[in-house]
This record gives structure tokens, sequence and C-alpha cells, in this order.
């Protein structure tokens, strides 16, 4: 089980604005943690998606966007289109594990 | 263009062990910390260790110690990933990767975020 929470699945139609959760704890995604996103296409590596909180590299559409708060944090999806079917996976910071990612969530379009 | 390869992957009878070599281009190597992330098959991303850009500064997952060595050769642009006692649950696709940002040696920690990420080597530990 992963320090970090995701849904397994969420699912939208083409289109509208999901939201994927990723919840943490104070040791996990405290005030000083920052947590990144990654999309993973089927067969695919990881891709940056959202750096920092709510930072899109180069080449990333503006319909991504990352926000967090406390120990929350959130990757939007906004005009969904169907080759957004990914799993998506949220990472922060552990003091005992160093890095953590969340158990990733697929995403159905 | 910045590119990671991976090789090394193979089937292995457990107890075995296997060296994974991971060859960057398109970058200066030795300003970048690097990492190992495995994912076992239909699972997610799981953190395995990052190496400095010199590497004087290792961190492993505590649940990776003991066996997993990482390594590196700057003249060479290769990271590398040495597992020994190799289990039938270190069955996975190893991902080579690298931290986004430039940081000096003393500088270095190991919160990093990573891009790009090379396509990964499959490890089959099976008997």
């Amino acid at each position: 089980q992963s320090i970090l929470t995701q849904p397994p699945s969420v699912s939208g139609v083409p289109g509208q604005t999901v939201t994927i959760a990723c919840t943490g704890t104070s040791s996990t995604l405290g005030p000083h943690s920052d947590v990144h996103w990654y999309q993973q296409l089927p067969g695919a590596a990881p891709r940056l998606l959202i750096y920092a909180n709510r930072n899109r590299p180069s080449g990333v559409p503006n319909r991504f966007s990352g926000s967090k708060s406390g120990t929350s944090a959130s990757l939007v999806i906004s005009g969904l289109q169907a080759d957004d079917e990914a799993v998506y996976y949220c990472q922060s910071y552990d003091s005992r594990v160093f890095v953590v990612f969340g158990g990733g969530t697929k995403l159905t379009v | 263009e910045v590119q990671l390869v991976e090789s090394g992957g193979d089937l292995v009878e457990p107890g075995g062990s296997l060296k994974l070599s991971c060859e960057a281009s398109g970058f200066t190597f030795s300003r970048y910390g690097m990492a190992w992330v495995r994912q076992a098959p239909g699972k997610g991303l799981q953190w395995v260790a990052s190496i400095s850009s010199e590497g004087t500064y290792i961190y492993f997952s505590p649940s990776m110690e003991g066996r997993f060595i990482i390594s590196r050769d700057n003249s060479r642009n290769s990271v590398y990933l040495q597992i020994h006692s190799l289990r039938v649950d270190d069955t996975a696709m190893y991902f080579c990767t690298r931290d986004i940002l430039q940081t000096s040696e003393v500088d270095w920690s190991p919160y990093n975020w990573f891009e790009p990420w090379g396509l990964g080597t499959h490890v089959i530990v099976s008997s």
C-alpha cells in the first residue's frame, strides 16, 4: 500500500473535466513537500506532466493543471481527449522512503 | 535529443545476479543526478535508488537496501544497477531516469522529480 493514496480509476467522456486526487500525510505531503505528476500511456515509459505542484514542462498542454492544498494534491484534466487514456501517478517525498509514488489512477475515456 | 537507453535485463533464476546499464546522450551527464524506478507487471511505479551527479551520495528505497548497488561512470555517460540474490518479486520493468534539475554535488538531495525516462529493461526472475 502506497504512502500516497490515489483512486484506482476515474472515467470521463470527451470534452469533460476530470480530477485525480492524491492524498498523503504530514510526512509525505507536508507544507514543504512538492508533488509531481506523471502520465504513463499503455506500454510506454512515464512522462512528467506537472512538477512542483502546478508547473507544466514545455510541450504539456494547458488542459493539464495541478494544485496542492494541505496534505492533498489534485491533477485536473479539462477538455478530455481519447488519447488522455493512461495511468497517472503522483510523486512526492518521505523522510524514511525518500521518493514515493502514488499507486496510480487509470483514466478511462 | 536527450535520451536514456537501458540494457541488461534478462531471465534469471532466483538467487542470481544481474547488472543493468543505462546509457545517456544529449545532455551533460556529469551534471545530473540519476535514478532507477521499477514497475512490476500490472503494478505501479516503485523508486529503487538515486545517485548524485558525481556518485558521492546514494540513496535507496529501504526495501531495496542490501541487495541493490547503484553506480555511475561519467566517462561512459552511464549509470548502473546491480541486483544480487534476485527474488521472484524483483520481476519488473526497470526504468532509468534523470533528475530534472542540474544540481551541484554538495547541494544534491534525493528529493527530485524525473524527466526524461528510458524505455526500460525487463527483468524476469523465474526458475
